[in-house]
């Protein structure tokens, strides 16, 4: 079975500072794939970024990069230059060869002025 | 920037009545999926759909519901006789298929209530 965990369920940050999201997992599959979505109010499912675990190098999109520590079954994400539009509800997910994405239970990020 | 739609986006219904959920995957993905999102909770798997026919199921899945693609465009869920429990956030997801990545591309949702 594979799980996801997210311990933090409210983080606030300044705009223009960042943040860290922090999301660990669990699955006995050797090929996985790890994502962050994001959840706006309008609650439609967005994908910020993905990352494959045969990867050593950590994903970048733009704002948004990932600290993947495979040994240790963490998958972080770090939000830079924080926006007022970034304010969401943040999922971890992991997906292995049964193809079905398991979820964490989310992040509740507030961006404050 | 071709992407997944739901209809409808909002539905109301009475407890023990039918509705079908639609939604329309990319254009050339070939996996589906159904989640289910219950107000403040996570996300959950219901089932993945490949080559007509369901590859896999949740124990949320059960004889209520069934998936269908009628005619190669659209993919849908149904609820046979809808139960209080069954409101939630309907998605519907559909996988890249190119590559190694094994992205699922979301729907905007279906928001279902069940009075």
């Amino acid at each position: 079975a594979q799980t996801v965990t997210q311990s933090q369920p409210e983080m606030s940050v300044q705009e223009a500072e960042t943040v860290t999201l922090s999301c660990t997992y669990d699955t006995s599959e050797s090929d996985y794939y790890l994502f962050w979505y994001k959840q706006p109010p309008s609650r439609q499912m967005i994908l910020v970024i993905r990352q494959e675990a045969y990867k050593q190098q950590n994903a970048t999109e733009n704002r948004f990069s990932v600290n993947f520590q495979k040994a240790a079954k963490s998958f972080s994400l770090k939000i830079s230059d924080s926006q007022l539009g970034d304010a969401a509800m943040y999922f971890c997910a992991l997906t292995g060869t049964a193809s079905k994405l398991t979820f964490g239970t989310g992040t509740r990020l507030q961006v404050t002025l | 920037e071709p992407e997944v739609t739901q209809t409808p986006s909002h539905q109301v219904t009475q407890m023990g009545q039918e509705v079908i959920l639609r939604c329309v995957p990319i254009s050339n993905h070939l996996y589906f999926y159904w989640y289910r999102q219950i107000l403040g909770q996570k996300v959950e798997f219901l089932v993945s759909f490949y080559n007509n026919e369901i590859s896999e199921k949740s124990e949320i899945f059960d004889d209520q519901f069934s998936v269908e693609r009628p005619d190669g465009s659209n993919f849908t869920l149904k609820i046979r006789s809808t139960k209080l429990e069954d409101s939630a956030m309907y998605f519907c997801a559909s996988r890249e298929t190119s590559g190694r990545v094994e992205t699922q591309y979301f729907g905007p949702g279906t928001r279902l209530l069940v009075l």
